[in-house]
């Protein structure tokens, strides 16, 4: 048990949809993370959270909106999306200590397909 | 453009042998590395990491080598193991950024194969 679960682990959704990724994390920490894998690509970072406030924003579209109402849940809503957006989206989360050495531990990540 | 690249997407290795999955970097404001490992249908799972300041490191079967002048690391899992069977993930960090959060750049992935 990785002690970051996320719901749900699939969703299929069509472009006109809204849908809600939910992460939570039970391990104490205060930095919590969304990445993007696609096919063939490196993880790719969309956002951090620090102490619940958004320190990155890595040029994602509009269309992706987090959400961190507490340092142990993180959600990503997501509205009109296109089918280039299909792709596995994990969270994570890290305990960021004096000297910026920490690890992050990821959930399982929401398989997303949008027709 | 990949600031940290894993020329090799996959790799056989029989059991019992030497399993060496490579990392280079661009980017020299890198100070720690990690190295991620990850089964289908789950989240990568923290491996090993090395900071800067050394050159080795050591875990078990696991062992991360750094070679910062040539911008290059290692992972070397002996003797490899069926269970070893995942795709292996070279991260790395320049420490903080923004506000104190922690940002990993990944490269694009290993696919090691162990072989009964």
């Amino acid at each position: 048990e990785t002690g970051v679960t996320q719901t749900p682990r699939h969703l299929v959704m069509g472009m006109t949809n809204k849908k809600s990724l939910k992460c939570e994390q039970h391990l104490g920490h205060n930095a919590m993370y969304w990445y993007k894998q696609s096919a063939k690509k490196p993880l790719e970072l969309m956002f951090v959270y620090n102490f619940k406030e958004q320190t990155e924003n890595n040029s994602v579209p509009s269309r992706f909106s987090p959400e961190c109402p507490n340092s142990s849940h993180l959600f990503l809503h997501l509205h009109t999306l296109q089918p280039e957006d299909s792709a596995l989206y994990l969270c994570a989360s890290s305990q960021v200590r004096t000297g910026g050495r920490n690890e992050q531990f990821f959930g399982p990540g929401t398989r997303l397909t949008v027709l | 453009d990949q600031q940290v690249k894993q020329n090799s997407p996959s790799l056989s290795v029989q059991e019992g042998r030497i399993s060496i999955l490579n990392c280079d970097y661009t980017n020299s404001m890198f100070d720690y590395f990690l190295w991620y490992k990850k089964y289908p249908a789950e989240g990568p799972t923290f491996l090993i990491s090395i900071s800067s300041i050394k050159d080795k490191n050591e875990d078990g079967r696991f062992t991360v080598f750094l070679n910062k002048s040539a911008k290059h690391l290692s992972l070397h899992i002996v003797p490899s193991q069926p269970g070893d069977s995942a795709v292996y993930f070279c991260a790395a960090s320049e420490g903080y950024s923004g506000a104190g959060s922690y940002q990993l750049t990944f490269g694009k992935g290993t696919k090691l194969s162990v072989i009964p």
